[in-house]
């Protein structure tokens, strides 16, 4: 099956500052990569995807690329908010996988005042 | 419905108990997953179903946790005996034969379980 890894575990940020959340993926037939933020005690939610067709996908804030060729994508957040604060996951898709979800094991970001 | 239910919400049970956790995933969503996130900890993946195939049971922790689909809809997670360790939420989510952008894999708001 595929495998997801992501990076960092954890990261503080200034607000206002950008972060950016790295994810790396093994299985090269994964074309879907959506990426879930999750706040305290509640459950994940889709912020952003991408298909493998493109290579950048902007949302306000938010954007995610994708690199087929080295397997990995990133989620880049800009003028982060202290609302920003939350565990956040990739995950990858796959057809060779039956199109199962195979998610990161997360990073918590931390937005200070 | 209109998202991945979930019952029940939250429940206590004694050590050595057996309890069922219930997932009703969104109408038309062939694929379902169970995973147990402990406090503070990632998402641990537990089991998928996708349709009439056989599910994926690589991710159950011992044989005291087992998980049915009937009807290919709705699904129980069933833990026998239960330790003070299975303490966690337990989230279900589904997601349709074809995810995309818009139309991907949703979460229910979890079962949280406490063994005392």
């Amino acid at each position: 099956g595929e495998n997801v890894e992501q990076h960092p575990s954890t990261l503080s940020v200034q607000e206002g500052d950008s972060a950016v959340i790295k994810c790396t993926y093994s299985d090269s037939a994964s074309n879907y990569f959506p990426w879930y933020k999750q706040e305290l005690g509640k459950r994940p939610q889709l912020i952003i995807d991408i298909r493998s067709n493109v290579g950048e996908k902007k949302d306000q804030r938010i954007a995610v690329t994708l690199n087929k060729t080295a397997k990995h994508f990133s989620l880049h957040i800009t003028e982060t908010q202290p609302e920003d604060s939350a565990v956040y996951f990739c995950a990858a898709i796959g057809t060779n996988t039956g199109n199962q979800f195979y998610f990161g094991t997360g990073t918590s970001l931390t937005v200070i005042p | 419905g209109a998202g991945v239910s979930q019952s029940p919400s939250n429940k206590v049970t004694e050590k050595g108990k057996d309890v069922e956790l219930r997932c009703d995933p969104i109408s038309g969503h062939t694929a379902l997953y169970w995973y147990r996130q402990s406090l503070g900890q990632g998402l641990e993946f537990l089991i998928y179903f996708q349709g009439n195939s056989a599910p994926d049971k690589s991710g159950l922790p011992s044989d005291r946790f087992s998980a049915e689909r009937t009807g290919g809809s709705v699904s129980t997670l069933t833990i026998q005996r239960t330790q003070q360790e299975d303490s966690a939420v337990y989230l279900c989510a589904s997601s349709p034969p074809q995810p995309y952008s818009g139309n991907t894999i949703y979460f229910g708001e979890g079962s949280w379980l406490t063994v005392v």
